[in-house]
Order: C-alpha cells, then sequence, then structure tokens
C-alpha cells in the first residue's frame, strides 16, 4: 500500500542527546514536510523540502535539522538545543502540479524527554 | 492576526444536528483549501477540500468557500458521535509550496 511511514511511533530523549526520527514515502511525491504538534494546539511547520537536496525552515526551525537525500525520505534530527522537544511530530508529503493537492500524514511519532 | 483563524471551540452539538465550523485566512491570494478531521492522539485525515467559490457536497458533509470574505466553513449534517474530532483547517497561500494550519476546533457530538 501506498503511504508514509514514520517510526519510531514512540520515542525518549536524554538530557543533551540528539535523536532522529524518521520519514519515509513511497507515494512519489516531490514535497515533504515535518509539523510539531503540542497538546490543544494546532500544526506548526518546522522545515518542508519541495525537491531532493533542498530544504526550507518553516515557523519554528531552531533547535531542528533535516537532510533529503532521497526523494522518500526526509529524516528530521532533534538537537540538544531544542529545550522543549516534547511533542507529538508529524511527517506529511504532497504532489506538486498545476492543482495544489492535499497533504497526506503519517500516523506520528510521540517524542518525551526521560 | 494569524494566517489561518478557527472558531473557536469546544463546540457540542447533539446528535443529528448540524455542525458548523468556520475558518477565515488573510492570505487573498489563496487558491486550495482543505479540511482535516483528527481524532484524539491519531494524525489529521482529509475530509473535504475546495478550490472555487461556492459549496461542494460530499454525503453528510458540506464545504463552503467565500473568497470575496476570505471564509472558508464546514458544515456536518446529521452529525453522529463518531464526528467528535478536531477538525483542522488548511488554506495554501501565494506560496504554494506549504499549508498553513488553524488552531482547530474541537467538535463533540452527544448522543
Amino acid at each position: 500500500d501506498g503511504g508514509i511511514t514514520q517510526s519510531p511511533k514512540y520515542l525518549f530523549r536524554k538530557e543533551g542527546q540528539n535523536v532522529t526520527l524518521s520519514c519515509e514515502q513511497n507515494l512519489n511525491h516531490d514535497a515533504m514536510y515535518w509539523y510539531r504538534q503540542d497538546p490543544g494546539q494546532g500544526l506548526r511547520l518546522i522545515y518542508y523540502s519541495q525537491i531532493v537536496n533542498d530544504f526550507q525552515k518553516g515557523d519554528i526551525a531552531e533547535g531542528y535539522s533535516v537532510s533529503r537525500e532521497k526523494k522518500e525520505s526526509f529524516p528530521l534530527t532533534v538537537t540538544s538545543a531544542q529545550k522543549n522537544p516534547t511533542a507529538f511530530y508529524l511527517c506529511a508529503s504532497m504532489s506538486q502540479g498545476p492543482n495544489n493537492q492535499p497533504q497526506h500524514f503519517g500516523d506520528g511519532t510521540r517524542l518525551s524527554i526521560l | 492576526q494569524k494566517e489561518v483563524e478557527q472558531n473557536s471551540g469546544p463546540l457540542s452539538v447533539p446528535e443529528g444536528a448540524i455542525a458548523s465550523l468556520n475558518c477565515t485566512y488573510s492570505d487573498r491570494g489563496s487558491q486550495s483549501f482543505f479540511w482535516y478531521r483528527q481524532y484524539s492522539g491519531k494524525s489529521p485525515e482529509l475530509i473535504m477540500f475546495i478550490y472555487s467559490n461556492g459549496d461542494k457536497e460530499d454525503g453528510r458533509f458540506t464545504a463552503q468557500l467565500n473568497k470575496a470574505s476570505q471564509y472558508v466553513s464546514l458544515l456536518i449534517r446529521d452529525s453522529q458521535p463518531s464526528d467528535s474530532a478536531t477538525y483542522l483547517c488548511a488554506v495554501i497561500g501565494t506560496n504554494a509550496g506549504k499549508s498553513t494550519f488553524g488552531d482547530g476546533t474541537t467538535l463533540t457530538v452527544k448522543p
């Protein structure tokens, strides 16, 4: 089945540690996105990429880093500089063309501090 | 002013009633509008999209768009308890590469 796979489902981070969240898609979508969602809040854009080897900062990029070496993969690293990383992280992808298409979401990763 | 604003909730309606969810946006160049449903602890799922002014119906759901007023709404007819969720409005503006989401409106349908 085509879709977006995020792993792990749950992740715990120790003080001063970098952790990486995986996002893989087999929808052949050009664009991929990372969002953060805090309890009772909407989605805030961290980073997005419209093409391989290129990505842009979203609204809350500080303390995070990404790479886009393959079309299918867009991993997110939560660095030790992100002092409040506890949140629900969502990866999405979108087909780009003459008509704007909706985003498809993975099942998310819940990150907590140990 | 937020780029995308939704009516503050929570919204509670009795089973069988019409639920009305509203969304306004600030970018006049916006072309694409989406409604997502998000159950507690789950990821958002697309339920409606609309590109042109007017109404678009899909089963019990109707999306309404008024670009002059920069307003998009979602009506849910014959509301069911299974409709209880948070509804997110998303807009693709002049930067066609990304969507901007509202904070969501939480709907509770009481049996």
